[in-house]
C-alpha cells in the first residue's frame, strides 16, 4: 500500500472561507501532484512540484496556491471558497526511479 | 489535439469475455507508460507499467507500439470486479507531469 495521505476526506464549507487541504507521503518521494476531478469526469492537473521550494502550475486555471516546503508535505490553499471549487481534489506523489505514482484517497469537497 | 487519447468507453462485456482497450498519445518524447485502474468515487491506482517489449500479469497483457504512438490494454477472461475506469497515463523525460488520459469505462455482465 502507498504511504501517502489526504486530509480531510470530506469537507463542506461555506463561500469566501479559507481552506487547506491537506497531502503528506512518507515514500521520500520528490514529485507530487495535485488534481481536481469531477464524477465521472477526467482528471485535471492543476499544481505540481519536482521538489522543495519548487512548484508549477498544471493545465486546469486554478485559484488555489500550493507550498512546499517539506519533501514529504505538499498543502493546496484556496484562499476564498466558492462553489464552482466543488470537486474532489486528489494527491498523488511519484518515484523518481519508476515514474509510478501513488494517489491519495482524496478530499471531496462542497462549498456552499 | 489532446496529448493522450483513449477509446470512448462504456464498453459492456460478458464475464470471460477478452476485451481489448487502446491509447494513444502525440508526444514522441513520451518515455513512461502506464495503465491505472480507477473505481468509483475512488482514487487511481496503479495496475501495471508499459514496457516496450510488452509485459504480461495475470489475466493482463499491456503492449506498446513506439512507432505507431499507441499502447493497449488486454484483459483476459473478465470478471466483474475488472468493472471500473482505465486510465491510460504517459509521462516524458526529467521534470514533467504525467499525463492522464480521460479514461475507458469497462462493466462487465454477469
Amino acid at each position: 500500500e502507498a504511504d501517502i495521505y489526504q486530509t480531510p476526506r470530506y469537507l463542506v464549507i461555506g463561500t469566501g472561507k479559507k481552506i487547506t487541504l491537506e497531502c503528506s507521503q512518507t515514500m521520500g518521494h520528490d514529485k507530487m501532484y495535485w488534481y481536481q476531478q469531477d464524477p465521472g469526469m477526467e482528471l485535471h492537473l492543476i499544481h505540481y512540484s519536482y521538489g522543495v521550494n519548487s512548484t508549477e502550475k498544471g493545465d486546469l486555471s486554478s485559484e488555489s496556491t500550493v507550498s512546499r516546503i517539506r519533501t514529504e508535505h505538499f498543502p493546496l490553499t484556496l484562499e476564498s471558497a466558492r462553489p464552482s471549487h466543488t470537486s474532489q481534489y486528489l494527491c498523488a506523489s511519484c518515484s523518481g526511479a519508476t515514474s509510478e505514482a501513488f494517489f491519495g484517497q482524496g478530499t471531496r469537497l462542497t462549498v456552499v | 489535439r489532446k496529448e493522450v487519447e483513449q477509446d470512448p468507453g462504456p464498453f459492456n462485456v460478458p464475464e470471460g469475455a477478452t476485451v481489448a482497450f487502446n491509447c494513444t498519445y502525440s508526444n514522441s518524447a513520451s518515455q513512461s507508460f502506464f495503465w491505472y485502474r480507477q473505481d468509483c468515487r475512488k482514487e487511481p491506482k496503479l495496475l501495471m507499467s508499459v514496457y516496450s517489449s510488452g509485459n504480461e500479469d495475470g489475466r493482463f497483457t499491456a503492449q506498446l507500439n513506439r512507432a505507431s504512438q499507441y499502447i493497449s490494454l488486454l484483459i483476459r477472461d473478465s470478471k466483474l470486479s475488472d468493472s471500473a475506469t482505465y486510465l491510460c497515463v504517459v509521462k516524458r523525460s526529467g521534470n514533467t507531469p504525467l499525463v492522464f488520459g480521460k479514461g475507458t469505462r469497462l462493466s462487465v455482465i454477469a
